[in-house]
């Protein structure tokens, strides 16, 4: 079946390190890719999306390349701030029962200490 | 602005209660979903509604309900069934219908914090 799996946190790193956070995805076909952030006590908003493979989405420093030769999506950022410090969701679109849901990962709780 | 708006921010329910978690968006989106997210884990979909008066349940729709009479609005009730309510729940939407539109991401509230009292 479809799913997506991340790697696991807390990932703490200190400010203006390099950050990767693994992405692996199962899937049928050729879903779409994204990247959401939580911040603590909100929502999930977009950070970076990519619909076919070799697409690179990219936002706010942070970019992510769609490999479909190793089911990839892996999310990094060249020096992160305190402010980046969030979790972090890599999740998939896949048709199921014929209309597209997003099929998730666990999400990754990312640190960062000043 | 354009957004979805969730209310209220927290929520206690009483033993045997049902309680009802507001969900309206200004975006004119079709679709709308409701997801359960427990502390360290990813999102769960509970339902979900591709247009007005339709939904379908998602991976954990027991003891949840919902209704989209309109447009802008997709309400859940968390029945007295739903023997363990306590976790964070999200609404999102998006745009056009699911089956057209695979690469159109889905956009949040901010969630209501439910917990038992």
């Amino acid at each position: 079946g479809n799913s997506v799996t991340q790697m696991e946190g807390p990932v703490t790193l200190s400010e203006e390190a390099f950050l990767t956070i693994n992405c692996t995805y199962t899937a049928t076909g050729y879903p779409s890719l994204f990247w959401y952030v939580q911040y603590p006590g909100e929502g999930l908003q977009l950070l970076l999306k990519a619909t076919k493979a070799d697409d690179k989405g990219s936002n706010k420093g942070f970019e992510a390349t769609y490999r479909k030769e190793t089911t990839s999506f892996h999310l990094e950022k060249g020096s992160v701030q305190v402010s980046d410090s969030a979790v972090y969701f890599c999740a998939l679109s896949t048709l199921m029962d014929s209309n597209y849901q997003l099929i998730w990962g666990a999400g990754t709780k990312l640190i960062i200490k000043p | 602005d354009g957004g979805i708006t969730q209310s209220p921010k927290y929520l206690f329910r009483k033993e045997g209660q049902n309680v009802t978690l507001s969900c309206e968006q200004n975006l004119n989106h079709d679709a709308m979903y409701w997801y359960r997210q427990d502390p360290g884990q990813g999102l769960r979909l509970i339902y979900y509604s591709q247009i007005v008066n339709d939904f379908q349940k998602g991976d954990i729709a027991e003891g949840y309900s919902v209704s989209r009479e309109k447009k802008e609005s997709f309400p859940l009730t968390v029945t007295s069934a739903q023997k363990n309510p306590t976790a964070f729940y999200l609404c999102a939407s998006s745009p056009g219908h699911p089956r057209s539109y695979s690469n159109q991401p889905q956009h949040f509230g901010d969630g209501t914090r439910l917990s038992i009292l």
